[in-house]
């Protein structure tokens, strides 16, 4: 499979834990892209990787949610201190980075905090 | 403010019959435009996309018609068959310098009846 893979799919923690989330992007795509969707709700951005720079944040991702690239290639997004209010489903995209290409989504980290 | 919506919530339609699903978008900058397929539990997929330099764009059973005039975006799917029932998102590019941050609409459920 040569698509965005994202890993947990499902996780399921408690209030006050950190989690980390990973994403492999398509290979050759140097721009890399965290949104977070809600049920019933289109994704929103959160912030975006062009290689190993992270170029842009949302206001959404508050000081507890960090990302890293840190070799340009796969991406982690943690999440410290998990509040209620996180539990959503984390999705990964990637692009190249050729004027706005055609951006590509995994299959999402499903987050339940209890 | 700006955003990206959506006309109707959910649309219901006979099998092979033809549905257009449309999307209104405010901000007269944005200069690309995708149509996203979500289906339960999985991430968005990339079903076409238009530049703002074309009206329409045509793929394999679906075409994207654009009117900057109006501001308006449609998806239309021929011979619409059970496959396609999914939730539908226009998404817009609004990143300066392009790159590749969309906004998303909160998306249409299609659901096709047998």
């Amino acid at each position: 499979d040569t698509g965005v893979s994202q890993d947990p799919r499902h996780k399921i923690t408690k209030r006050g834990q950190n989690v980390t989330f990973r994403c492999d992007p398509i290979s050759e795509h140097n721009r890399l892209y965290w949104y977070r969707q809600t049920l019933g709700q289109g994704p929103e951005f959160l912030t975006y990787f062009q290689n190993e720079a992270q170029l842009e944040k949302s206001r959404l991702l508050s000081d507890r949610f960090s990302a890293e690239r840190p070799k340009g290639s796969f991406s982690t997004l943690e999440i410290q201190r998990t509040e209620q209010g996180d539990s959503a489903m984390y999705l990964c995209a990637s692009s190249l980075s050729r004027g706005p290409d055609t951006i590509y989504f995994g299959e999402g980290s499903w987050l339940t905090v209890v | 403010g700006e955003s990206v919506g959506l006309h109707l919530p959910t649309l219901s339609v006979q099998e092979g019959d033809n549905s257009i699903i449309n999307c209104a978008y405010s901000n007269s900058a944005s200069d690309y435009f995708i149509w996203y397929k979500q289906e339960s539990g999985k991430g968005p997929q990339f079903i076409i996309d238009i530049r703002s330099n074309m009206d329409k764009r045509q793929g394999q059973r679906v075409t994207v018609l654009l009117n900057k005039t109006v501001k308006h975006l449609s998806l239309q799917i021929a011979a619409t068959q059970p496959g396609d029932s999914a939730v539908y998102f226009c998404a817009e590019n609004r990143g300066s310098g392009n790159t590749g941050k969309l906004i998303f609409g909160q998306g249409t459920t299609l659901q096709v009846k047998p």
